[in-house]
């Protein structure tokens, strides 16, 4: 079946501009992961979604950055008055449900974005 | 909090050769343990979990076992394959911190074989 996608799959844009990540999990998927992958930080969680409601936000590096989730489906990731140091692969997971033992987080593609 | 401290890369090796990526963790409770494998150009694929002490994960040719007495997770290939090369990376996920559903991740390691 199909897999977690993401779009754009790259992104270019200029200091200061306002960027939208999507991610459509897979069907049926209640649980939805946003992840950071940088050169210098390495893979780092941002905000974990259980149907339309984030539980956990700890990982957002400041109130530039925000998510949403809609209809206990796609998900967007907002990133305000981009910066520099923002440059990443933004990647989506989703899971089954959450809890328990054998929930497998499984990743999207990711989004490449680079701020000039 | 929760860590993961696995291997500093690259890792390179010739085909056939014995692999073992060493990967420690620490957590506040009692986690599940998994590895992840990112190819060049591709996104991340679950390769191996395990989920309680004792347990050994295995998929197409590496294993691991979950070593809660070592607190560990090393992951083993007897042979590996050009195949083989891409980033691997350990991780855990506490799931007895109700809520707390993230994977922390180690900083991965870079491995190459060369024919």
């Amino acid at each position: 079946g199909a897999g977690v996608s993401q779009s754009p799959s790259n992104k270019v844009t200029e200091k200061g501009k306002d960027v939208e990540l999507r991610c459509d999990p897979i069907s049926g998927h209640t649980a939805l992961y946003w992840y950071r992958q940088s050169l210098g930080q390495g893979l780092e969680f941002l905000i974990y979604f259980q149907g339309n409601s984030a539980p956990d936000k700890s990982g957002l590096p400041s109130d530039r950055f925000s998510a949403e989730r809609t209809g206990g489906s796609v998900s967007t990731l907002t990133i305000q008055r981009t910066q520099q140091e923002d440059s990443a692969v933004y990647l989506c997971a989703s899971s089954l449900g959450a809890g328990g033992f054998q929930e497998t987080q499984y990743f999207g593609p990711g989004t490449r974005l680079l701020v000039l | 909090g929760n860590s993961v401290t696995q291997m500093e890369g690259p890792v390179t090796l010739s085909e056939e050769a014995f692999l073992t990526i060493n990967c420690t963790y620490t957590a506040t409770g009692y986690p599940s343990l998994f590895w992840y494998v990112q190819y060049p150009g591709e996104g991340l694929q679950l390769l191996l979990k395990a989920t309680k002490a004792d347990d050994k994960g295995s998929n197409k040719g590496f294993e691991a076992t979950y070593r809660k007495e070592t607190t560990s997770f090393h992951l083993e290939k007897g042979s590996v394959q050009v195949s083989d090369s891409a980033v691997y990376f350990c991780a855990l996920r506490d799931v007895f911190n109700f809520g707390n559903e993230k994977l922390t991740f180690g900083t991965g390691t870079r491995l190459t074989i060369i024919p």
